[in-house]
């Protein structure tokens, strides 16, 4: 079965500090962009961050850039985002996304399979 | 940068009848264009990509179209599972969603 489980979510106050890890089964992971995309609280979905297969490319949103960074290690079939200098609006839920292959026009797949989410709240 | 605008916010629909959502872009992202349905306190789930295309596993009566600015997601038939809330995405370099769309029941 393909399957994207997150963990290392969890309450941390303003300035601190977390990593979340993004566990994939059931493909061959080294072969798929990988992206986090985040949901505050009665909000909708924004896009944080994309690693290609081999980590030669990787975006930001610029909501996060300078203070998150993503990372995989293919070897370990994960994903992971570092996350320093948190603040109270990236307290959100966190899925890990597999980017799809593009469709036979070379348009793109979307993202196709999805984690579960890990929780993040910013607060003192 | 391209600004992603969904529309309307919310639709108010009867089961058995027609949607349709509407999804606009800033400037034409061509058909890198992929739609999603998220339930509450579920993870989003693909239906469309490459603007047209259902992805595996997706009823028919989910179909998209559109490509340049102007995307539409049309639900033929409103089945009680469909009232979710539906985001669009491009892709241009990096993803960008809309806003979403409430589809509740009337």
């Amino acid at each position: 079965e393909v399957q994207l489980v997150e963990s290392g979510g969890g309450l941390v106050k303003p300035g601190g500090s977390l990593r979340l890890s993004c566990a994939a089964s059931g493909f061959t992971f080294s072969s798929y962009s990988m992206n986090w995309v985040r949901q505050a609280p009665g909000k909708g979905l924004e896009w944080v961050s994309s690693i290609s297969s081999s980590s030669s490319y990787i975006y930001y949103a610029d909501s996060v850039k300078g203070r998150f960074t993503i990372s995989r290690d293919n070897a370990k079939n994960s994903l992971y985002l570092q996350m320093n200098s948190l603040r109270a609006e990236d307290t959100a839920v966190y899925y890990c996304a597999r980017d799809g292959a593009a469709d036979s026009s070379g348009y793109y797949g979307g993202m196709d399979v999805w984690g579960q989410g890990t929780t993040v709240t910013v607060s003192s | 940068e391209i600004v992603m605008t969904q529309s309307p916010a919310t639709l108010s629909v009867s089961p058995g009848e027609r949607a349709t959502l509407s999804c606009r872009a800033s400037q034409s992202v061509s058909s890198n264009l992929a739609w999603y349905q998220q339930k509450p306190g579920q993870a989003p789930r693909l239906l469309i990509y490459g603007a047209s295309t259902r992805a595996t596993g997706i009823p028919a009566r989910f179909s998209g179209s559109g490509s340049g600015t102007e995307f539409t997601l049309t639900i033929s038939s409103l089945q009680s599972e469909d009232f979710a809330v539906y985001y669009c995405q491009q892709y241009n370099n990096w993803p960008l969603f809309g806003q979403g769309t409430k589809l509740e029941i009337k």
